[in-house]
C-alpha cells in the first residue's frame, strides 16, 4: 500500500521559534497532500491542502502565514509552524490520497514550551 | 450541527460481543465512507471504506450504509481487546476530495 514518512515523529521547541514538519510520499507520487491538526481528544481537524507547484488552500480560521505549507515536488510536503506558541501544541498529520482511499503520515506531536 | 457526528463514548464491551459503532453526516451529497481505527498517540489508519448502500464485510468488521438515512455504521465481530481504540468516521463530501472526520468513538474490549 501507498506509504508516507513523516518526521519529525515528536519535537519540543521553544515559544517564538519555528518547525518543519515534512512528509514524503515513498512509493507514489502524490500531487495532493492534507495537513491535519488533532489536539488531545478532539478529532482531525483539516488545516490544508497542498498541490505540488502551486499555492495550498487554507480551511477557514488557518492563518496562511503562521502555517506555511510547501509542495515543491511529488514526494515531498512540508509544514513549517512559524513563531510558534504553546497552543500550537497539537498533533500534526499529513495525508494523501490514492485510489483505494486515504493515507496518513505517522504523525508529529508537537510541543511548544 | 456538526457535518460528521458521532457518540463519543466510552462504548465498552466484553471480549468476543459485537461492538456497534454509529455515525451520521448532514451533506447529504456525500459520495464515500471511511471507518479509521486510532490509536492513542498514532494515526489513523483505514479499516475500511464503502460507497454503495448496504452492507460490506471485511473480516471480523462490517459496514452498513443508508444514504436515505445518512448513516453510516461499523460491527465488530467477536471483539478483541486489541480492538481497544477510538473509531473514527470520515466522510468524503460531494465537492471535492476532502474528508470531514467525526469526532470519534472510544472502544474498550474487556477481557
Amino acid at each position: 500500500g501507498a506509504v508516507v514518512s513523516q518526521h519529525p515523529s515528536w519535537v519540543i521547541c521553544k515559544s517564538g521559534t519555528s518547525v518543519k514538519i515534512e512528509c514524503r510520499s515513498l512509493d507514489f507520487q502524490a500531487t495532493t497532500m492534507f495537513w491535519y491538526r488533532q489536539f488531545p481528544k478532539q478529532s482531525l481537524m483539516l488545516m490544508a491542502t497542498s498541490n505540488e507547484g502551486s499555492k495550498a488552500t487554507y480551511e477557514q480560521g488557518v492563518e496562511k502565514d503562521k502555517f506555511l505549507i510547501n509542495h515543491a515536488s511529488l514526494t515531498l510536503s512540508t509544514l513549517t509552524v512559524t513563531s510558534a506558541h504553546p497552543e500550537d501544541s497539537s498533533f500534526y498529520i499529513c495525508s494523501t490520497y490514492r485510489d483505494y482511499g486515504y493515507t496518513f503520515g505517522s504523525g508529529t506531536r508537537l510541543t511548544v514550551v | 450541527q456538526k457535518e460528521v457526528e458521532q457518540n463519543s463514548g466510552p462504548l465498552s464491551v466484553p471480549e468476543g460481543a459485537i461492538a456497534s459503532l454509529n455515525c451520521t453526516y448532514s451533506d447529504r451529497g456525500s459520495q464515500s465512507f471511511f471507518w479509521y481505527r486510532q490509536y492513542s498517540g498514532k494515526s489513523p489508519e483505514l479499516i475500511m471504506f464503502i460507497y454503495s448502500n448496504g452492507d460490506k464485510e471485511d473480516g471480523r468488521f462490517t459496514a452498513q450504509l443508508n444514504k436515505a438515512s445518512q448513516y453510516v455504521s461499523l460491527l465488530i465481530r467477536d471483539s478483541q481487546p486489541s480492538d481497544s481504540a477510538t473509531y473514527l468516521c470520515a466522510v468524503m463530501g460531494a465537492a471535492g476530495n476532502k474528508l470531514t472526520f467525526g469526532g470519534g468513538t472510544r472502544v474498550l474490549v474487556k477481557p
